[in-house]
């Protein structure tokens, strides 16, 4: 089945800082999203994204479809920003399901 | 808030025990999809409904079994606990039946504690 790869597994910023977080995907995909869970467990949804650009304040994505894979980046980091990053897809063989990667643990300190 | 509701938020229950989990979706969705989130596990998906019928099947034990009722509410009951159940449950939903191309809403989760 397709393998879902994030990196970094872990990292950590000062507040302010930029990051840049990947999502590798080995077999074609028609559905791509990134999540981010907080601290208390909440999954939350930043982005469908299964190709090209978009943004959200101080949050992008861009998707290489043809390249398989996925980066989100994050300006001006927050303490607020911490948390799970996990991209998900839908690979365009085969099941109904998304297949969530290994997730990019992040902690912003002040 | 995504909208989408789960109940209880926390459930704390002994082995060989059979639990109940409720979600319901957001307005005008018609697909409930469950989700098992463990530490060495991370998210997996276990199944998912569309407008009342078993739309895909993921990883579910035969001891799990879930069900959406006419109202579109979700039920995905958990029987005959091991401690290894001891998890995250998610339920999300979305407009659609299929995946591709749906966006998915992730309520805030139960968290299943199994002593």
């Amino acid at each position: 089945g397709i393998q879902v790869e994030q990196s970094p597994p872990d990292l950590i910023l000062q507040e302010g800082a930029n990051s840049t977080l990947r999502c590798n995907f080995s077999d074609s995909v028609n559905n791509l999203q990134w999540f981010h869970q907080n601290p208390w467990g909440q999954l939350i949804n930043l982005f469908y994204i299964p190709s090209g650009t978009k943004q959200n304040g101080r949050l992008s994505a861009t998707t290489v479809a043809t390249e398989r894979y996925s980066l989100l980046y994050i300006s001006s980091s927050q303490t607020t920003d911490s948390g799970v990053y996990f991209c998900a897809v839908v690979p365009t063989s085969g099941t109904y399901k998304y297949i969530f990667g290994t997730g990019t643990r992040l902690k912003v300190l002040a | 808030d995504s909208g989408v509701t789960q109940t209880p938020k926390h459930l704390i229950t002994a082995t060989g025990q059979r639990v109940t989990l409720r979600c319901s979706p957001r307005s005008g969705d018609l697909s409930v999809y469950w989700y098992q989130q463990s530490l060495d596990q991370g998210l997996q998906f276990l199944i998912q409904y569309y407008n009342g019928e078993e739309r895909a099947k993921g990883n579910i034990l035969e001891r799990f079994s879930a069900q959406q009722f006419p109202d579109l509410h979700s039920e995905l009951n958990l029987s005959s606990l091991e401690l290894g159940d001891s998890a995250l449950y998610f339920c999300a939903s979305s407009v659609g039946q299929g995946v591709a191309k749906n966006i998915q809403y992730f309520g805030a989760g139960t968290r299943l504690s199994v002593l």
